[in-house]
């Protein structure tokens, strides 16, 4: 079985603040890692996925995160923050053996104050 | 252009009545997924279907129930047996493989009056 634990219901930040929202997972066997935004009222949008290689990936938007095996994370950071940076931000993870079912975190609201 | 299309965006049902949720996707994605988002608890997922006329039960599919008689649509009916379907709920899909991204619609609110 796999899991996710998104470690922050809600984070607020200035802008031009850096931010990092934090993402553990759990499963007995190989993952990938997916990040998704949603802004209010719509569905979600891929930031940025880790298959396989390099441990610091790059999305879009600025984001970028850190596959960290050994601590099971994968925490999204963006140095400086924008207005239009405030969304809701899920973690996700799938596995070889989950029939390519994409399991979810319960979401980190990102406020991003003037 | 290509994506996955909800209707409709909000959609108000008395209780005791079956309400049908419709997601087509014209992204010739043979995978089709529905979750249902409550405040503070992520997406769950409803029900899934790797290929057509094929499907398979997810982690909260009572009081649910899908078709998938073509590979571009795949209907969600929240049935009378649901006992709390007031959620935001949200189709998905993508091409087979674990290392693709899925695409999700703009949503469904459905309210229970």
């Amino acid at each position: 079985a796999q899991s996710v634990t998104q470690l922050d219901s809600q984070v607020p930040v200035f802008e031009e603040a850096p931010v990092e929202l934090r993402c553990n997972y759990s499963s007995s066997v190989s993952v990938y890692l997916f990040w998704y935004v949603q802004y209010p009222n719509q569905g979600l949008q891929l930031l940025l996925k880790y298959l396989s290689g390099s441990t610091l990936v790059k999305g879009i938007n600025g984001f970028e995160a850190e596959f960290n095996k050994s601590q099971t994370s994968f925490h999204l950071r963006k140095p400086s923050v924008h207005i239009s940076d405030t969304a809701e931000y899920f973690c996700a993870v799938t596995s070889s053996g989950s029939a390519r079912q994409l399991t979810f975190g319960s979401g980190t609201q990102l406020t991003v104050l003037p | 252009d290509g994506g996955i299309t909800q209707s409709p965006k909000y959609l108000f049902r008395k209780e005791g009545q079956n309400v049908t949720l419709s997601c087509e996707q014209n992204l010739n994605h043979d995978a089709m997924y529905w979750y249902r988002q409550d405040p503070g608890q992520g997406l769950r997922l409803i029900y899934y279907s790797q290929i057509v006329n094929d499907f398979q039960k997810g982690d909260i599919a009572e009081g649910y129930s899908v078709s998938r008689e073509k590979k571009e649509s795949f209907p969600l009916t929240v049935t009378s047996a649901q006992k709390n379907p007031t959620a935001f709920y949200l189709c998905a899909s993508s091409t087979p493989g674990v290392d693709t991204e899925a695409f999700f619609g703009q949503g469904t609110r459905l309210t229970v009056v």
